[in-house]
């Protein structure tokens, strides 16, 4: 059984442009979050993603977007980047209707 | 707002000692998670608790629904302890809406 995996581990972005982040969750789980985690802080939830569809989102402007798709891997989509997006991105996949969560090893990205 | 406050933010001790981590938070919950996250980023996911107390090596977590409030325990602690410890909850009805993160406890156990 793999775990949750994230791609890249390491990315470096100038202000304006655009990044998609990759995750791919635990086999048998259909339910994928991501959150960010800005340097000294905890993870702050940005959206859950079920059956391809969004089903939370917490306090992220739409310029972060996501996506999920059959296999149930999951993109993270942010555009017109800001210094402040500068932070580990972490995704948690879950089997549905359980609490439990499996975090990947995140994707450090860098703003300049 | 609802929030996840924990005690204390940086901690140092030496190898060997029992270790206590707490975390509070303000308003019912259905689970609350320790986790575990070295330096590098990637977390590990500890326990999950709704009620009572778990163990797993040298690790106790307890919790306490009518205090809202849990401990971590680290027993005959090691440097390879030496990590950040983080809480997080899943607010009761929050299915849909993440968990919400404590700062974490940066700690370090010296040899």
């Amino acid at each position: 059984e793999t775990g949750v995996t994230q791609s890249p581990t390491h990315l470096i972005k100038t202000r304006g442009q655009q990044v998609t982040l990759r995750c791919s969750s635990q086999s048998g789980h259909n339910t994928v979050s991501w959150y960010q985690q800005a340097l000294g802080q905890g993870p702050q939830f940005i959206f859950q993603y079920y059956r391809e569809e969004e089903n939370g989102r917490g306090n992220f402007p739409p310029r972060f977007s996501g996506l999920q798709f059959p296999n149930y891997s999951s993109e993270l989509n942010v555009n017109a980047l800001e210094l402040d997006d500068s932070a580990l991105y972490l995704c948690a996949s879950s089997p549905r209707y359980s609490a439990e969560q499996y975090f990947g090893p995140g994707t450090r990205l860098t703003v300049t | 707002k609802n929030e996840v406050e924990q005690s204390p933010q940086n901690l140092t001790a030496q190898e060997g000692e029992f270790i206590t981590i707490n975390c509070s938070y303000s308003v019912g919950i259905s689970a609350l998670h320790w986790l575990q996250q070295h330096p590098g980023g990637g977390i590990v996911s500890l326990f999950m608790l709704s009620s009572g107390k778990k163990k797993h090596g040298r690790l106790i977590a307890t919790i306490n629904i009518q205090e809202k409030h849990s401990s971590l325990h680290i027993t005959a602690s090691h440097p390879r302890d030496s990590a950040v410890y983080i809480c997080a909850v899943r607010w009761i009805g929050g299915g849909a809406d993440g968990l919400t993160f404590g700062k974490g406890t940066h700690l370090i156990i010296q040899p």
